[in-house]
């Protein structure tokens, strides 16, 4: 079983509608993160969790929000879905205090494909 | 906020070449890290490096860490079919993980 799992994979939705992403894991990390990629720009970071409840904005959270009520949980919420947020969107993990030498070594989901009519 | 230019942006060989990239920021990283990320799936780490100066080899991959700690470049020797796809570089400062635009490898049959 994959360590982290995105749904839905693939999801098409109109203007101004409310969409929510979830992520799950299950290796044990405290920190999550959510990425958006576009073709030619890479993947740029949304927001960001290093425990439940924690949440801080990264590059792009304008337009985003972010839930994270459980260790293995963090959702990724877009509010009123515009064309512009159409994209690949990636969680991942990471255990800053673990086995990874203490740094941000990340492991990523299998990404969510969102389009917005 | 801090930007990475990785280069190429994309690679045209011939399987059996030997592969070079790189990246270079205008800041200083605590880590790189370089990933490779294959269609429809999420990207999946290749190799860690974690001091300036660092050579770490993977396989037919090597990646150095700079000594200025400002850049780093990923080798692939003797390239294969399943090679092909995007190489992302990525270093960590101020708590986050930044990532370069890409690399997209393609092999010529």
């Amino acid at each position: 079983d994959a360590d982290v799992t995105q749904t839905p994979r693939n999801r098409i939705t109109k203007t101004g509608k409310r969409i929510m992403l979830e992520c799950s894991q299950t290796k044990g990390h405290d920190r999550m993160y959510w990425y958006r990629q576009d073709p030619g720009l890479g993947l740029r970071l949304i927001y960001y969790s290093f425990d439940v409840k924690d949440i801080n904005k990264g590059e792009i959270s304008d337009g985003y929000s972010v839930s994270r009520q459980a260790q293995a949980k963090f959702s990724l919420s877009l509010e009123s879905a515009i064309p512009n947020q159409t994209a690949l969107y990636f969680c991942a993990t990471s255990d800053l205090y673990g086995r990874d030498k203490g740094t941000d070594t990340q492991y990523f989901g299998p990404g969510t494909r969102l389009t917005v009519l | 906020g801090q930007q990475l230019n990785q280069s190429p942006q994309s690679m045209f060989i011939q399987e059996g070449e030997d592969v070079s990239m790189n990246c270079t920021s205008s800041s200083i990283f605590n880590t790189w890290l370089w990933y490779k990320q294959d269609p429809g799936e999420g990207p999946v780490l290749l190799i860690a490096l974690y001091k300036a100066g660092e050579l770490t080899s993977n396989g037919r991959l090597t990646a150095q860490f700079g000594i200025t700690r400002k850049d780093s470049f990923l080798n692939i020797s003797a390239s294969i079919p399943s090679d092909v796809g995007i190489y992302f570089c990525s270093g960590f400062g101020n708590e986050k993980l930044t990532f370069g635009t890409g690399t997209r490898l393609t092999i010529i049959p």
